[in-house]
């Protein structure tokens, strides 16, 4: 089955403390992205990476750190200096690098303890 | 303001009814796009559109580019198409990156 998998579904994070979240696609697309949603506002982009080995900030980039080492495979770290990080995270892939049409994953819920 | 604005924010209807979805934009657009969002949080593609109109089924989707405005419409309406409805846009002024709107919550009753 050709898609993007998140992972995982919830994740815990304790103050000061950096959490990873997982997304693996295996479309073979180029393009990937980060996207933060809060409850009443609309997706924001967080980072988003044309190819391997390059990414660039999106609109909401402090607090968060991300790599791209391999095509399928583009992980987001929540940072101890993002204040706020509760919020339902979404990852997505376009095989256009413009991201005309992107695919989406099923998200994952990051709460703060 | 906004660059994509949903109205409404939330929809209630009885099954059977005939449901529109409002979209209004502020930027140029290459392409305009319908997404749902289910309650586990998933989205999916519903129309990408750049004029005209789309059917799909029960849904369509129609879209004016003079008037910078979109409409979703959702006919014989079921308590499965309960969801969130996102209308997001390409932003030819922000490389086409996409740039989305806040959604619209439809809950459809039986």
């Amino acid at each position: 089955d050709g898609g993007i998998t998140q992972s995982p579904k919830y994740l815990f994070r304790k103050e000061g403390q950096n959490v990873t979240l997982s997304c693996e696609q295996n479309l073979n697309h180029d393009a990937m992205y980060w996207y933060r949603q809060d409850p009443g506002q609309g997706l924001r982009l967080i980072y988003y990476s044309q190819i391997v080995n390059d990414f660039q900030k999106g609109d909401i980039a402090e607090g968060y750190s991300v790599s791209r080492e391999k095509k399928e495979s583009f992980p987001l770290t929540v940072t101890s200096a993002q204040k706020n990080p509760t919020a339902f995270y979404l990852c997505a892939s376009s095989i256009d690098p413009g991201g005309q049409t992107q695919y989406f994953g099923p998200g994952t819920r990051l709460l703060v303890l | 303001k906004n660059e994509v604005e949903q109205s409404p924010q939330n929809l209630t209807a009885q099954e059977g009814e005939f449901i529109t979805i409002n979209c209004s934009y502020s930027v140029g657009i290459s392409a305009l796009h319908w997404l749902q969002q289910h309650p586990g949080g998933g989205i999916v593609s519903l129309f990408m559109l750049s004029s005209g109109k789309k059917k799909h089924g029960r849904l369509i989707a129609t879209i004016n580019i003079q008037e910078k405005h979109s409409s979703l419409h959702i006919t014989a309406s079921h308590p499965r198409d309960s969801a969130v409805y996102i209308c997001a846009v390409n932003n030819m002024e922000y490389g086409n990156k996409l740039v989305f709107g806040a959604g619209t919550i439809l809950r459809v009753k039986s």
